[in-house]
């Protein structure tokens, strides 16, 4: 059965602290993708990455950087030198083909406090 | 482009009563789902629309839900009668039918409901 476990609730950090979010999948699909997403304030869910599990290479963008492991299934998000703007919840997620289409599953999500 | 947009955004509704949330996603969305957050936990799949034909309502917890999207363009979820286990924040997503977008979702701000 598919699974996404992020086992950190609550995550508070000072400002330009480096944090790292966990994200562990159970999958038994041997080609499925791997999301982020942020939920800001507003509410709406914002995608931020998304890598298919043949591509492990890790990937960087700005402060945000992803970490994909498949040996551990592991597919963790950092954020080097955080800003308070970095507060939200984060969300990991999964998404497996099946005959209808994708169909995504997700994290219990972290909540991240960044604090000046 | 007009995001996914979510109505209402907070409903307060007593058990037993009923309520209707609506969605419209992003033109020329032929992929919509329904998700639903309780109480900081994960984000569950409740279903999932190609145009105006049910692709996959596993996640629907019972025949109190009813999800419609007729003409394969705005989406109604229908709760009734509502109980207390149905509160949490409801989330609309959207997504093109095929191509490399397909599995990203653009999520609306959700619609909060609580049954007292």
């Amino acid at each position: 059965a598919q699974k996404v476990t992020q086992a950190q609730t609550e995550i508070s950090v000072v400002e330009k602290e480096d944090v790292t979010l966990d994200c562990v999948y159970e999958t038994r699909d041997t080609t499925y993708y791997l999301f982020w997403y942020k939920q800001p304030p507003s509410g709406e869910l914002v995608f931020l990455i998304r890598r298919n599990s043949f591509d492990e290479q890790n990937e960087i963008s700005g402060r945000y950087s992803w970490n994909f492991q498949k040996s551990t299934s592991s597919f963790n998000f950092t954020i080097t030198a955080s800003q308070v703007v970095d507060s939200a919840v984060y969300f990991c997620a999964l998404s497996e083909v099946n005959t209808g289409g994708f169909k995504t599953i997700f994290g219990a999500g972290t909540r991240l406090f960044v604090k000046a | 482009e007009a995001g996914v947009t979510q109505f209402p955004s907070h409903s307060v509704i007593e058990k037993g009563q009923t309520v209707t949330l609506r969605c419209d996603p992003i033109s020329g969305h032929d992929n919509l789902y329904w998700y639903r957050r309780v109480m900081g936990k994960e984000i569950k799949f409740l279903l999932h629309f190609v145009k105006e034909s049910k692709q996959d309502e596993s996640g629907m917890p019972n025949n109190r839900f009813l999800a419609e999207r007729t003409g394969g363009t705005y989406s109604t979820l229908k709760v009734q009668p509502a109980e207390l286990e149905d509160s949490g924040v409801y989330f609309c997503a959207s997504s093109q039918y095929r191509g490399s977008g397909a599995n990203v979702l653009t999520f609306g701000a959700g619609s909060r409901l609580t049954v007292l």
